[in-house]
């Protein structure tokens, strides 16, 4: 089976831009869940998509935002870009919440 | 509210030695799920193994094992013979098994750094 996949793999963009990062799980997988990485606060779960609907949310601003489709591929999009998003924004996929997370190769963001 | 401590921020070994990375937990939860996750410098979270809080049987996967005691809160991995590949930041998770939000906790991660 392939893995979770993610794109792009890097991005740069300007603060108060937009930017919208792409996650497609392991086939079967319903349940797909992002996370931010930073060297300061480590590992932060932002929210967990399962069958098109979010059930779990970290705790982050409005500007944070997902969608899942019916494919359970899954988007997150960050509004309003700031020098602290600066991050590394990684997926993972399990078959239901409960499950062993497998996580994509991530997506380098740089805000300038 | 739950918490995973790894205070072991980084481990300095050469090939062949033995290294034991430290896990320490709290949480209220009477049923959870304990994880290890390695991460390469290609920034890939690849996952190691799961254990379940009612389970405490220690587990051995080639030149991995690890010990999960529950009385101590700990769930320590030990690397036998340790190779340069094995060089990456080394997570610990915990997550609830039931109560409907499966949010995981990670730890901070202990970078490892196997030199030849």
């Amino acid at each position: 089976k392939a893995g979770v996949t993610q794109t792009p793999r890097y991005l740069i963009k300007t603060r108060g831009q937009q930017v919208t990062l792409s996650c497609s799980p392991i086939s079967g997988h319903r349940s797909v869940s992002w996370y931010q990485q930073t060297p300061g606060q480590g590992l932060q779960f932002l929210f967990e998509y399962f069958s098109e609907t979010q059930r779990n949310k970290g705790n982050f601003p409005g500007r944070f935002s997902g969608r899942q489709f019916s494919n359970s591929r899954s988007e997150m999009n960050v509004s309003t870009l700031e020098l602290g998003d600066s991050a590394l924004y990684l997926c993972a996929s399990s078959l239901d919440a409960k499950e062993t997370q497998y996580f994509g190769p991530g997506t380098r963001l740089l805000v300038l | 509210a739950q918490k995973v401590t790894q205070a072991q921020t980084e481990i300095s070994v050469v090939e062949k030695e033995d290294v034991t990375l430290d896990c320490v937990y709290e949480t209220r939860d009477t049923t959870y799920y304990l994880f290890w996750y390695k991460q390469p410098p290609s920034g890939e979270l690849v996952f190691l193994i799961r254990r379940n809080s009612f389970d405490e049987q220690n587990e051995i996967s080639g030149r991995y094992s690890w010990n999960f005691q529950k009385s101590t809160s700990s769930f320590n991995f030990t690397i036998t013979a340790s190779q340069v590949v094995d060089s990456a930041v080394y997570f610990c998770a915990l997550r609830p098994a039931s109560g409907g939000s499966y949010i995981p906790t990670f730890g901070r991660g202990t970078s490892l750094i196997v030199h030849p």
